[in-house]
């Protein structure tokens, strides 16, 4: 079964400081994509980052970054100089693409991070 | 240009009444996800549509529920005898065509708040 597993349902961090919130999954394909969406207050859903299971450099953008582990099936995503805007949900989410070419997504239950002034 | 939206943002509704959420894609998406997110939970995969293909059906809970795309665009979420239970935000994205080997960014919209008494 594919499976995406977040094991801490809500994190604190102080503002400026780093944070890191983990994410594991399960799956036996090979080639699949990995993905942190940020949900605010307002619900809307929004890509953070992604990374793709075939490239061993972790994905990075600006202080968002991840610690991609393929064989330990994990998938933390750093938030460096934590600043206000940042607390929301955070989800971890699995894509594979299907045979017929379309896209499947497993999510995860969610960390809710609190950033404190 | 303008995102995927949905509507209505919020509704209540009473046990055993049918409802309709709609949703808007992205001009030119042909690809567009219905997902269910309910207190504590990730979000649940419903219903997948395709350009003209078959949709997939495959995480519909009930034969309560059901989901039609007309021309390719517009879409809308039918519960039927809702129950307390479907109380949940009810989340529709788009993206563009996948394809084999390919990645497609998700859009999200603002949800639709569902409550049932």
């Amino acid at each position: 079964a594919q499976t995406v597993t977040q094991s801490q349902p809500e994190m604190s961090v102080q503002e400026a400081e780093t944070v890191t919130l983990s994410c594991t999954y399960d799956t036996s394909e090979s080639d699949y994509y990995l993905f942190w969406y940020k949900q605010p207050p307002s619900r809307q859903m929004i890509l953070v980052i992604r990374q793709e299971a075939y490239k061993q450099q972790n994905a990075t953008e600006n202080r968002f970054s991840v610690n991609f582990q393929k064989a330990a099936k994990s998938f933390s995503l750093k938030i460096s100089d934590s600043q206000l805007g940042d607390a929301a949900m955070y989800f971890c989410a699995y894509g594979i693409t299907t045979t017929s070419g379309t896209y499947k997504y497993i999510f995860g239950t969610g960390t809710r991070l609190k950033v404190l002034a | 240009g303008a995102g995927v939206s949905q509507s209505p943002s919020n509704k209540v509704t009473e046990k055993g009444k049918d409802v309709e959420l709609r949703c808007d894609p992205i001009s030119g998406h042909t690809a567009l996800y219905w997902y269910r997110q309910s207190l504590g939970q990730g979000l649940e995969f419903l219903i997948y549509f395709q350009g003209n293909s078959a949709p997939d059906k495959s995480g519909l809970p009930s034969d309560r529920f059901s989901a039609e795309r007309t021309g390719g665009s517009v879409s809308t979420l039918t519960i039927q005898r809702t129950q307390q239970e479907d109380s949940a935000v009810y989340l529709c994205a788009s993206s563009l065509a996948g394809r084999a080997g390919g990645w497609n960014e998700q859009f999200f919209g603002p949800g639709t708040r569902l409550t049932v008494l």
